[in-house]
């Protein structure tokens, strides 16, 4: 089975608005991942996040984690429509197999 | 620096043929992934390996098979094709430099007829 549940599947947002995801995960972890997709293309690595760690940023890019609550979110501030992408996450369980566990994903419209 | 680099992208097969899909990786990385991704449901764990020489199940592992051939390429093997195959295979790898970073490839859309 899966490991992380992502919420909401799709969403739609204007240039210039915030885009917010949210993952849930079952297990305990060592550390969370984001990943993008474009259309027809491989997975890119955006950022991670240790299980230590409660907030990350990168660039336009915050990432949180809430170990409590099995629950992390990514927020892309000031969103471009070259963000449109589907976004994951995905976990990597605290035994630190590299086993990289995904969700089913977020799929993120930017009107221009 | 090529990265991941898969082949085939593109096949298509009969129901029962069997197929390899290949996997190389100029990077040096100790561990190596076979997923499957499918419309609605991420990716998926079909086998990994964590060194040369090893290989483990992941989430989905029935129906396929891996090799492990040397520390630059992973193979994945359908020894008889069924139509719930058909899906969009990723390869990636990781290695101790990379951290917990995971490089991907560029996919093979495999469907079975």
């Amino acid at each position: 089975s899966q490991q992380g549940e992502e919420d909401p599947q799709a969403l739609s947002i204007q240039e210039g608005e915030n885009a917010t995801m949210n993952c849930s995960y079952k297990t305990s972890i060592n550390n969370l991942q984001w990943y993008r997709q474009n259309s027809g293309r491989g997975l890119v690595h955006l950022i991670l996040i240790r299980s230590n760690e409660r907030e990350k940023h990168s660039g336009r890019l915050r990432v949180t984690l809430d170990t409590s609550k099995k629950s992390s979110s990514l927020l892309i501030t000031a969103s471009r429509a070259a963000d449109t992408a589907s976004y994951f996450c995905a976990t990597v369980g605290s035994s630190n197999t590299g086993k990289l566990i995904f969700g089913q994903g977020t799929t993120l419209q930017v009107k221009p | 620096n090529a990265g991941v680099t898969q082949t085939p992208k593109f096949q298509v097969l009969k129901t029962g043929q069997s197929m390899t899909l290949q996997c190389a990786q100029d990077m040096n990385h100790n561990s190596m992934y076979w997923y499957r991704q499918d419309p609605g449901m991420g990716l998926r764990l079909i086998y990994y390996s964590a060194s040369e020489g090893t290989t483990d199940k992941g989430e989905v592992p029935n129906g396929y098979n891996v090799s492990r051939l040397n520390k630059r390429e992973f193979s994945l093997r359908l020894e008889s094709a069924a139509p719930s195959q058909t899906s969009v295979y990723f390869c990636a790898s990781r290695g101790s430099a990379s951290g917990n970073t995971i490089y991907f490839g560029e996919g093979s859309w495999l469907t079975v007829v």
